[in-house]
């Protein structure tokens, strides 16, 4: 399938060690984000999500956190492993909970993994 | 249970033509997200429906334009094709009208534009 990662910045990490992936947001009004992970070929396929009134949620080996003050949110994978190679991206949303239509994707991170 | 499909898979069209691409959503949602992604960024939102009617509409010119059928599928059309219209053409289901969570992703349409 055709890379939807070229040009994007890449990070590469060792077969089970944990992954960081940052996103700076656009907007301070946003109060829903979402990670989405897609691979070649395919479309983004939903990871973990997280309200503003929060600044932390756990999932199976990921982990979000926002933080508010600087518009930061970062996407931690534990253990990584080889099918998590992917691209990353972070979404925002401005509404109440996500009722807008509106999802503003960031560029995306190029997460590759070795064995 | 079928996920969201599009088609068709690939397609080349010559600058200036139009272009219809197809949607069928997950059975029992009724909202349907349709995005652009050019290579190497990340999805720009386009249109999202619900129950038929048009929800929102992301920053795209007037040759955009999309419905939604009474099954819950969907066409977005793009007229006078532009070089800068090629790009992965995504459509995404939801149950509800809120679009940012449950959401679920297509295969994506992939637009070349010559």
């Amino acid at each position: 399938g055709e890379s939807v990662g070229l040009h994007l910045p890449t990070l590469s990490v060792q077969e089970g060690d944990n992954s960081i992936i940052n996103c700076a947001y656009s907007n301070s009004a946003s109060d829903y984000f979402i990670w989405y992970k897609q691979e070649s070929g395919k479309g983004p396929q939903f990871i973990i999500d997280i309200r503003s009134n929060m600044d932390k949620r756990q999932g199976q080996r990921v982990t979000v956190l926002l933080n508010k003050t600087v518009k930061h949110l970062s996407l931690q994978i534990a253990a990584t492993q080889p099918g998590d190679s992917a691209v990353y991206f972070c979404a925002e949303n401005i509404g109440d909970g996500g009722s807008q239509g509106n999802l503003i994707f960031g560029k995306g991170t190029k997460l590759s993994v070795k064995p | 249970d079928a996920g969201v499909t599009q088609s068709p898979t690939h397609l080349i069209k010559t600058r200036g033509q139009h272009v219809t691409l197809r949607c069928s959503p997950i059975s029992g949602h009724k909202s349907v997200s349709w995005y652009q992604q050019v290579l190497g960024q990340g999805p720009q939102f386009i249109f999202q429906y619900y129950e038929k009617e048009e929800r929102g509409r992301g920053n795209f010119p007037d040759r955009f334009s999309a419905r939604q059928f009474p099954n819950y599928s969907s066409e977005l059309n793009v007229n006078a094709l532009l070089l800068g219209d090629s790009a992965l053409y995504l459509c995404a289901s939801s149950s509800v009208r809120a679009v940012a969570y449950e959401q679920y992703f297509g295969p994506g349409t992939r637009l070349t534009v010559t």
